[in-house]
């Protein structure tokens, strides 16, 4: 069974500063993995996505994501905080079987300080 | 493209009574709906799947006769919570896939306040 784990509710970074929130995830086969951004009272937006391709996935707003099967980690990163990034973030891996249904993780509250 | 709405974006009802939540993939056909619940300052915990034509498959503990999933055609599907009660006040957030599981665009949301 797949699962994900984020490892931090809340990172607080000052503008300007590198951005990384971590996710782990446990998966039996090679899995799709993600990253989405929800804003105050509104849907969630996908950053980026894993599919098997390149390790290395860049999304839009300048955020990157590894993927490293050796230390089953996605970790999410900016080089460059802005204060429009400050949101909740979710990892997410997608179920086998290709049934397109997602695991999130819990979630991690970027702040960002001025 | 790619844009998946829902309606309406917030809703306040009674106890008791039945609220309907549509969700619609509004330039492709969504062959797959996903809905999902998420309380406050917690993650998704997807509900069910909704497979258009067909029976809506739920998540464990999700109760069928009270969230009520149809799925009539390619780009709409609804949720109708019935009998809702104050504990299903939530954040209602749809999904709507094209393809492969990559393909996974999500609606909104819809905040349910039952008084």
């Amino acid at each position: 069974a797949q699962s994900v784990t984020q490892l931090g509710s809340h990172v607080s970074v000052s503008e300007g500063a590198l951005v990384l929130l971590r996710c782990n995830y446990s998966s039996s086969v090679p899995p799709y993995l993600f990253w989405y951004v929800q804003y105050p009272n509104q849907g969630l937006q996908l950053l980026l996505k894993y599919t098997s391709a390149a390790t290395l996935v860049k999304g839009i707003n300048g955020f990157e994501a590894e993927f490293k099967k050796s230390e089953t980690s996605f970790h999410l990163t900016k080089p460059s905080a802005h204060m429009s990034d400050a949101a909740e973030y979710f990892c997410a891996v997608s179920v086998s079987g290709n049934t397109g249904k997602l695991i999130f993780g819990q979630g991690t509250t970027l702040q960002v300080k001025p | 493209g790619a844009v998946v709405s829902q309606h309406p974006s917030r809703v306040i009802c009674k106890s008791g009574t039945s609220v309907k939540i549509e969700c619609r993939s509004l330039d492709f056909q969504a062959t797959t709906m996903f809905w999902y619940r998420q309380f406050p300052k917690q993650s998704l915990m997807l509900m069910a799947t909704s497979n258009e034509g067909s029976k809506a498959t739920y998540e464990q503990g999700v109760e069928k006769d009270k969230f009520l999933i149809n799925h009539a055609s390619l780009t709409l599907s609804t949720l109708t919570v019935t009998s809702a009660h104050p504990e299903d006040s939530s954040f209602y957030i749809c999904s709507a896939r094209a393809g492969g599981p990559e393909t996974q665009y999500f609606g909104p949301g819809t905040r349910l306040l039952v008084l």
